[in-house]
């Protein structure tokens, strides 16, 4: 069964450093997003993308994140100056439609040092 | 506004035992609910979902839910519990803003089935 795949599973760095977090969507989705699980709290809509732009993006996704397909199956999450707060499990997920079911990936876990 | 809540933070049951995970919504228009599972270390894994149709919805694992529009409520449900259930559990309702459906998750509950 096609599944969502998120790598690194775990990613530790230095606060101000770059991150980026890299999902493979499943293949004939045509929708994808971002989420975050702060330890111990719920999971937070970060972004949309279709079309290869954004179509939505939460208040949590300000200047420091940015996102892109830079090919026909990567979708990546860049963070460009991490902060503390940034600690988070990152999950991707993907849809073939913008009403289907969202899969998820099995997330990133980001440690900011 | 869409929201969500799972007013337990933790169910526990015995093994074998029914279980119920309690989940209510608010939403403007027709609701699309779902209900995800998530193993420790392990991304989110898509249990069920409510659209349209019966309001008993069965899903993965056994597990089932009822839409209640009166009650805007969508309860998971097991009959015979398993250890294995054992997770975090997160209910969520799809919201469209700006043109944009996303989901909007509860809190989670931790479901404890115990041998």
């Amino acid at each position: 069964e096609p599944e969502v795949t998120q790598t690194p599973s775990h990613q530790v760095t230095q606060m101000g450093q770059e991150v980026i977090l890299r999902c493979v969507p499943i293949s004939n989705h045509l929708y994808f997003y971002w989420y975050r699980q702060i330890l111990g709290q719920k999971v937070e809509f970060l972004v949309s993308f279709y079309n290869n732009e954004i179509s939505e993006k939460s208040e949590i996704f300000d200047d420091q994140f940015s996102v892109e397909r830079p090919d026909g199956s990567n979708f990546t999450l860049k963070i460009r100056s991490t902060k503390l707060e940034d600690s988070a499990m990152y999950f991707c997920a993907s849809s073939v439609g913008h009403q289907e079911t969202q899969y998820f990936g099995p997330g990133t876990r980001l440690l900011v040092l | 506004a869409q929201s969500v809540a799972q007013p337990e933070d933790q169910v526990n049951v015995a093994e074998g035992n029914p279980l119920t995970v309690k989940c209510t919504y608010s939403v403007s228009g027709n609701p699309y609910l779902f209900w995800y599972v998530q193993y420790p270390n392990r991304g989110l894994q898509f249990l069920l979902k409510y659209i349209t149709g019966d309001n008993l919805v069965k899903g993965s694992y056994g597990f089932e839910a009822e839409f209640n529009k009166s009650q805007t409520s969508f309860h998971l449900k097991k009959p015979s519990a398993l250890v294995s259930d054992s997770a975090l559990y997160f209910c969520a309702v799809r919201g469209l803003t700006s043109g944009t459906y996303k989901y909007i998750f509860g809190t989670g509950t931790r479901l404890k089935v115990l041998a």
